[in-house]
C-alpha cells in the first residue's frame, strides 16, 4: 500500500532531551516535507526536501534540523527540544518537486516537550 | 504563492451540496488553485485542483472564476464523512513552498 508513515505516532518528553521523528514514504517520490499544526495557525512548513541531499528551510525552521540521505527517509530532528515545539507533525511527499502534484501526508506525530 | 482567504466555518445538510468558497484575489496567471481536507488531526487529504477551467474528480468539482479571483469547491452530496477542515491554496507549479490557512470548517447535519 502506497503509504507515508511516520514514528512515533505520539510522544511525551522533557526539555533539551535530544528526538527524532522518523518518516518514509514508499512511493519513491522527490520531494518530501515536514509540517507543525498549532491552534489558530493552520499547516506551517518546517523544511523542505526535494531530492536526496537537497533541502531546504520552510516558514518555520527555528529549531529544527532535517537530513535527507536517501530517498525514502525524511527524518525531522529536534536537537534541544522547548516546549514551544509542543506541537502535531506532519510529513508529506509527493512524486516531483517541480510540476504540479499532489502531496501524501502522514498519520501525524503529536510532540509534547514538558 | 497567493493569499487565500476562506470562511472560518460553514454548514450543510446532509444530501445537499456543500459550495465552499475562497478567494485568491492575487493569485497569478500559473499559479495553480489546490483543495485538501483534514478530518480532525489525520493527515491532510488531496481533494481537487486547476488551473482555468473547471475540474471534477470523483471527490468534488472546482469551480473557478473567470477572472480567477475566486473559486469554488463542491461536494455534490455531502455525507457525515465529509465533516473536515478544508484548506484552499496558490501554489506554482514549480515552487517547493505550500502555505496552508485556517481553511473553512465544514459541518455536516443529519
Amino acid at each position: 500500500e502506497a503509504q507515508v508513515t511516520q514514528n512515533p505516532r505520539y510522544l511525551i518528553t522533557v526539555t533539551g532531551k535530544k528526538l527524532t521523528v522518523t518518516c518514509s514514504q514508499n512511493m519513491n517520490h522527490e520531494y518530501m516535507s515536514w509540517y507543525r499544526q498549532d491552534p489558530g495557525l493552520g499547516l506551517r512548513q518546517i523544511y523542505y526536501s526535494m531530492n536526496v541531499e537537497v533541502t531546504d528551510k520552510g516558514d518555520v525552521p527555528e529549531g529544527y534540523k532535517v537530513s535527507r540521505k536517501e530517498k525514502r527517509n525524511f527524518p525531522l530532528i529536534l536537537e534541544s527540544p522547548s516546549p514551544n515545539q509542543t506541537s502535531l507533525y506532519f510529513c508529506a511527499s509527493s512524486k516531483l518537486a517541480g510540476v504540479v502534484d499532489e502531496q501524501f501526508f502522514g498519520p501525524g506525530t503529536r510532540l509534547t516537550v514538558l | 504563492d497567493a493569499k487565500t482567504t476562506q470562511p472560518t466555518s460553514m454548514d450543510c445538510a446532509e444530501g445537499r451540496a456543500a459550495n465552499l468558497p475562497c478567494n485568491h484575489s492575487t493569485i497569478s496567471g500559473n499559479e495553480y488553485v489546490y483543495w485538501y481536507r483534514q478530518i480532525h488531526s489525520q493527515g491532510p487529504q488531496y481533494i481537487i485542483h486547476g488551473l482555468k477551467n473547471n475540474e471534477t474528480n470523483e471527490m468534488a468539482s472546482l469551480i473557478i472564476t473567470e477572472d480567477r479571483k475566486s473559486s469554488t469547491l463542491i461536494l455534490p452530496h455531502a455525507t457525515l464523512r465529509d465533516t473536515a477542515v478544508y484548506y484552499c491554496i496558490g501554489k506554482y507549479s514549480s515552487a517547493s513552498k505550500i502555505i496552508f490557512g485556517s481553511g473553512t470548517r465544514l459541518s455536516i447535519r443529519p
